[in-house]
């Protein structure tokens, strides 16, 4: 058990529909990340927040959107889904915002867009 | 840009082979580190192993042993006596130090380790 928890666990949604995945990060750690894991991407960074603010922003499409709240939990905002966004999200996080320690990840939502 | 290659898109073994997942990868920064990630079955990743880019040094964790060679931009995992459990997909990834820590993975190696 990596201590991130997300949930839904699994999401099935109709397109054009909004949804929110949450992202609790483990006990210390003030940086939280989300990927996407898709069969023709792979896994895509998408953003970064430490401490609250955004940090980097990776292949992050304008309907998507996060933010990270004062308790450090995170939440990745969906919207005007389409069957492409159907994937696998991941949240990760780590100490801190540089590269002296691993990301570890949540198990992931699956979300299905019918 | 980084880039991570896993040329071996799948590979099937039997029960108490060895087996060797490679990865190859492409940065201009002379700093970096380098990570496997272990995607069983069940969807979650696990981290496996962090590498420093400073730092050639072999490692060996159990059954797990990872050779890495900066000459040849290489960072190959080794299963030795390998188990059924092993089966899952592995990601090698590679992160920029100083930069945004965006973690640039690799395509992954579906590993089947058959009974």
């Amino acid at each position: 058990d990596s201590g991130v928890t997300q949930t839904p666990k699994h999401l099935i949604t109709a397109t054009g529909q909004r949804v929110t995945l949450r992202c609790s990060p483990r006990s210390g750690d003030l940086s939280v990340y989300w990927y996407q894991q898709s069969l023709d991407q792979g896994l895509q960074f998408l953003i970064q927040y430490y401490n609250g603010e955004e940090r980097a922003k990776g292949n992050i499409l304008e309907r998507f959107s996060a933010q990270q709240f004062p308790d450090l939990h995170s939440e990745l905002n969906l919207s005007s889904l389409e069957l492409g966004d159907s994937a696998l999200y991941f949240c990760a996080s780590s100490v801190g915002a540089g590269t002296n320690s691993p990301l570890h990840f949540g198990n992931g939502t699956r979300l299905t867009v019918t | 840009a980084q880039k991570v290659t896993q040329a071996q898109t799948e590979i099937s073994v039997v029960e108490k082979e060895d087996v060797t997942l490679d990865c190859v990868y492409e940065t201009r920064d002379t700093t970096y580190y380098l990570f496997w990630y272990k995607q069983p079955p069940s969807g979650e990743l696990v981290f496996l192993i962090r590498r420093n880019s400073f730092d050639e040094q072999n490692e060996i964790s159990g059954r797990y042993s990872w050779n890495f060679q900066k000459s040849t931009s290489s960072f190959n995992f080794t299963i030795t006596a390998s188990q059924v459990v092993d089966s899952a997909v592995y990601f090698c990834a590679i992160i920029l130090t100083g930069s945004a820590r965006q973690l640039t993975f690799g395509s992954g190696t579906q590993l089947t380790v058959l009974p």
